[in-house]
């Protein structure tokens, strides 16, 4: 099984900053990466597939990088609504799928 | 619009078993790969397995944790996805989602969750 580790668990930034967070795959997962965010009390929300494709809807303020094992998301100018956690899944092969432990970006 | 409607969960003692429904409206569900997701109070998201449509042989696949005790199985004259649970363990206590992989292997819609709690 593949194991996915994001880091910073906890990231804190000021509305208008940049934010980065970055997750890391066990071994190659090509660019099989997508990225969710998660606010309390709801589903999660796709953003980004295929590590740097935006979701239908998501603001071009989102952007994914990265390929093989290393990964990024980038939230450009932090808004109120992007205070969130967020989670990269791998879906690459064949399952078992994994997500990382997640990352909670909060207000600083 | 897409919609995902999970229904069926509860309290259940350890060793039992659950049936959790998915009911989809608002795409083709007959050609729709299917995934389950679940979250534990305060934890993080965990995939638990996956069907794929008919004309993929309703193939599934499933996380460690769960893999020969959980089922998944759609129907399709429905439109409803199904999660037989068995042999329950505290453990599996937990929001479960319902998705489509709109794109494959990737969770593009989600339902709600139906939220399972394993206690005695």
């Amino acid at each position: 099984e593949i194991v996915m580790t994001q880091s910073p668990a906890t990231l804190s930034v000021s509305p208008g900053e940049r934010a980065t967070v970055h997750c890391r795959a066990s071994q190659s997962v090509g660019s099989n990466l997508a990225w969710y965010q998660q606010k309390p009390g709801q589903a999660p929300r796709l953003l980004i597939y295929g590590a740097s494709t935006r979701a239908t809807g998501i603001p071009a303020r989102f952007s994914g990088g990265g390929s093989g094992t290393e990964f990024t998301l980038t939230i450009s100018s932090l808004q109120s609504e992007d205070f969130a956690v967020y989670y990269c899944q791998h879906y690459n092969n064949w399952p078992p799928w994994t997500f990382g432990q997640g990352t909670k970006v909060e207000i600083k | 619009e897409v919609q995902l409607v999970e229904s069926g969960g509860g309290l259940v003692q350890p060793g039992g078993s659950l049936r959790l429904s998915c009911s989809a409206s608002g795409f083709p569900f007959t050609d729709a790969w299917m995934s389950w997701v679940r979250q534990a109070p305060g934890k993080g998201l965990e995939w638990v397995g996956r069907i794929l449509s008919k004309g993929g042989g309703e193939t599934t696949a499933y996380g460690a944790p769960v893999k020969g005790r959980f089922t998944i199985s759609r129907d399709d004259s429905t439109n409803t996805l199904h999660l037989q649970m068995n042999s329950l363990e505290i453990e599996d206590t937990a929001l479960y989602h319902c998705t489509w992989e709109a794109v494959a292997g990737v969770s593009v819609h989600w339902g709600q969750g139906t939220l399972v709690t394993v206690s005695t």
